[in-house]
């Protein structure tokens, strides 16, 4: 069964930190990774998709990044704001197989 | 386009009773998935359909839940019977092309069965 694990499990910023999360996936027979922000009361959304070994993504603040070898991404978001506040989800599927996602981690930006 | 859409957006029912829950994916999406979203398990998948054909359904709970997929515009999710330990938040998503630019989740079904 994929393995899909994220850390921190949550954590708190103030508004203008800079704030990373990791997520670690089986390496062996991967085939890409997901990030999805789900905001409360929402659905989760589509952040980044990434297939490559050194990968880095990104889309405004938040970027992303992808070691297939050692089987990790992080997401780093610049500069958080109040809206940035939601769950953040990684997902990772193998070849032929399906997308399984990680417990999430929660963000709370304060201003 | 208006997304994936579920139905109902609500459902509560007592115990016993049938529940069957509606997905329409978005137009020209050839991949759709049906996931249960709980506290303890996070999003676990159900069951997903490539082209209209059920592919893996491994993560359905028990017998007593079903998929079907009739065309490419509607899928749904039965449970008979229904029981407490049912209750959750059920997602349906769709994709193209192997989810190359993710997946689009729909806004869900609260389940709530008593």
């Amino acid at each position: 069964i994929l393995n899909v694990e994220q850390s921190p499990q949550s954590l708190h910023v103030q508004e203008g930190d800079s704030t990373n999360f990791t997520c670690s996936f089986p390496s062996s027979n991967f085939y890409a990774l997901h990030w999805y922000r789900w905001e409360t009361a929402k659905s989760p959304e589509a952040l980044f998709v990434m297939t490559l070994n050194g990968d880095e993504k990104k889309k405004g603040r938040i970027s992303a990044t992808l070691n297939t070898k050692e089987g990790y991404s992080y997401l780093y978001i610049k500069g958080s704001q109040p809206e940035d506040s939601a769950t953040y989800l990684c997902a990772s599927m193998e070849y032929g197989n399906k997308l399984v996602f990680g417990a999430g981690t929660i963000l709370r930006v304060k201003s | 386009d208006a997304g994936v859409i579920q139905s109902p957006r609500h459902e509560v029912t007592e115990m016993g009773q049938e529940v069957t829950l509606r997905c329409k994916p978005i137009s020209g999406h050839n991949s759709l998935f049906w996931y249960r979203q709980t506290m303890m398990r996070g999003l676990e998948l159900l069951i997903y359909f490539n082209n209209n054909v059920p592919i893996d359904d491994s993560g359905m709970p028990e017998d007593r839940f079903s998929a079907k997929m009739p065309n490419a515009s509607f899928s749904t999710l039965k449970i008979q019977p229904s029981e407490p330990r049912d209750s959750a938040v059920y997602f349906c998503a769709s994709s193209f092309s192997a989810g190359k630019n993710g997946y689009t989740f729909g806004s869900g079904t609260r389940l709530t069965v008593v």
